[in-house]
């Protein structure tokens, strides 16, 4: 299992806006290391949403957004819309472990 | 353009190894770590460890030390990932991913490489 812990699933409506968190620990996220997150859309890659906790790349809509607060993050996508239907993912460094870990993974559902 | 291009699928017997490829072109090779990520079918993503183009120095994850052995070939742009004495459950895409520093964010994906471990 993953030290980094997310919701299996979060649903809304179009339009609402949902958070996705990530949990982790001192080692991680409570140690200052950055955490990214992806989107994953079925049978491809993953996508960089977002780095360095709330940081966009180039072409990434303002709709998503990242923050961080103790041992956990968060990711929220407001105005949801039907394309945004896909598992999402946090990462970080791990100290205890010496290397990245991935987060369980988020399935978001629109309604 | 960056592009990472990875070997086809395969399909090998449990104990055996595989080796699958990453070929990069459109930026510096030795510039940018190589890491390799691995999803078992309806799992999730699983880091396995990276290497340093530059100088060939890994990090593997614990999960993985002692199986798993990545390699670089700077004349062609190209990294390797070979995992011995597969399992069963080592049936999974295997994902090359770059980033700029060990602990950066992962900016591009190689397209998958699907193996499948079947007796």
């Amino acid at each position: 299992q993953s030290v980094l812990t997310q919701p299996p699933s979060v649903s809304g409506a179009p339009g609402q806006r949902v958070t996705i968190s990530c949990t982790g620990s001192s080692s991680n996220i409570g140690a200052g290391y950055d955490v990214h997150w992806y989107q994953q859309l079925p049978g491809t890659a993953p996508k960089l949403l977002i780095y360095g906790y709330s940081n966009r790349p180039s072409g990434v809509p303002d709709r998503f957004s990242g923050s961080k607060s103790g041992t956990s993050a968060s990711l929220a996508i407001t105005g949801l819309q039907a394309e945004d239907e896909a598992d999402y993912y946090c990462q970080s460094y791990d100290s205890s472990l010496s290397g990245s870990v991935f987060g369980t993974g988020t399935k978001v559902s629109v309604l | 353009q960056v592009q990472l291009v990875q070997s086809g699928a395969d399909v090998k017997k449990p104990g055996a190894s595989v080796k699958v490829s990453c070929k990069t072109s459109g930026y510096t090779f030795t510039s940018y770590y190589m890491h390799w990520v691995r999803q078992a079918p309806g799992q999730g993503l699983e880091w396995m460890g990276w290497i340093n183009p530059n100088s060939g120095g890994t990090n593997y994850a614990q999960k993985f030390q002692g199986r798993v052995t990545m390699t670089r070939d700077t004349s062609i742009s190209t990294a390797n990932m070979e995992l011995s004495r597969l399992r069963s459950d080592d049936t999974a895409v295997y994902y090359c991913a770059r980033t700029k520093y060990s602990s950066s964010s992962v900016d591009y994906w190689g397209q998958g490489t699907l193996v499948t471990v079947s007796s």
